[in-house]
């Protein structure tokens, strides 16, 4: 089974600080991706990666930046957290371009709260 | 503006009930994907659709895909407790790349 684990499953941040989120998958797939979540407004792709140190902008990436440099770890940075990044974010993996229509491998979330 | 819209939003019902909720868009897509998830877990992959007018079945599901590839439907019958949960369609723009998700229906089945 596909395990795509995210660091931590509650995290709390002071507005200003500089906040890591950290995701491992043990699949070796090629692509890797984060979403946040809110209420109503489903699942928003922030950034994602196709491979080792390339990133491409999601729908919603303005106050965030990313870093992949091994294939199984994707790491998402909020600059200077701000009290609209309170959210629950979620990683997800799946398999290159080439097997088309594979399903996204989640992780169960970080719910981060900035205060 | 969402580019796939869920309804209902919410559903509540009593076990052995049967419902349908729905996926729609505007635009045509590659494929539909319908998840599931679960409170403090993450979406989990029920099926994928790829062809206009198809259908397919899991146990009590039942997915269609519409024939102009713009809408889905899932039907559950007699549902049980365990369907409890938020469920997401997810449809590609661009075969499989990436997906775009609605905003989910959030269905509650009493016992």
């Amino acid at each position: 089974d596909v395990k795509v684990t995210q660091s931590s499953r509650y995290l709390v941040k002071r507005t200003g600080e500089k906040v890591f989120l950290e995701c491992v998958q043990d699949m070796d797939h090629e692509n890797m991706f984060w979403y946040r979540q809110d209420p109503g407004l489903g699942l928003r792709l922030i950034y994602f990666s196709y491979d080792v140190k390339m990133k491409e902008k999601g729908d919603i990436p303005e106050g965030y930046s990313v870093s992949r440099e091994k294939k199984e770890r994707f790491s998402l940075i909020l600059e200077s957290a701000s009290t609209n990044q309170t959210s629950m974010y979620l990683c997800a993996s799946s398999p290159p371009l080439s097997f088309r229509d594979q399903p996204q491998h989640f992780g169960d979330g970080t719910r981060l709260s900035i205060l | 503006t969402q580019l796939l819209e869920q309804s209902p939003q919410f559903l509540s019902i009593q076990e052995g009930e049967n419902l349908t909720v729905y996926c729609n868009s505007s635009s045509v897509f590659s494929s539909l994907q319908w998840y599931r998830q679960e409170p403090g877990e993450g979406p989990v992959l029920l099926v994928t659709v790829v062809t206009g007018g198809e259908v397919k079945k899991l146990k009590r599901l039942t997915f269609q895909f519409g024939d102009a590839r713009k809408d889905s439907s899932l039907h559950i019958t007699a549902a049980q407790p365990g369907d409890t949960g938020l469920y997401l369609c997810a449809a590609s723009v661009n075969y499989g790349q990436n997906f775009v998700f609605g905003p989910g229906t959030r269905l509650s089945v009493l016992p």
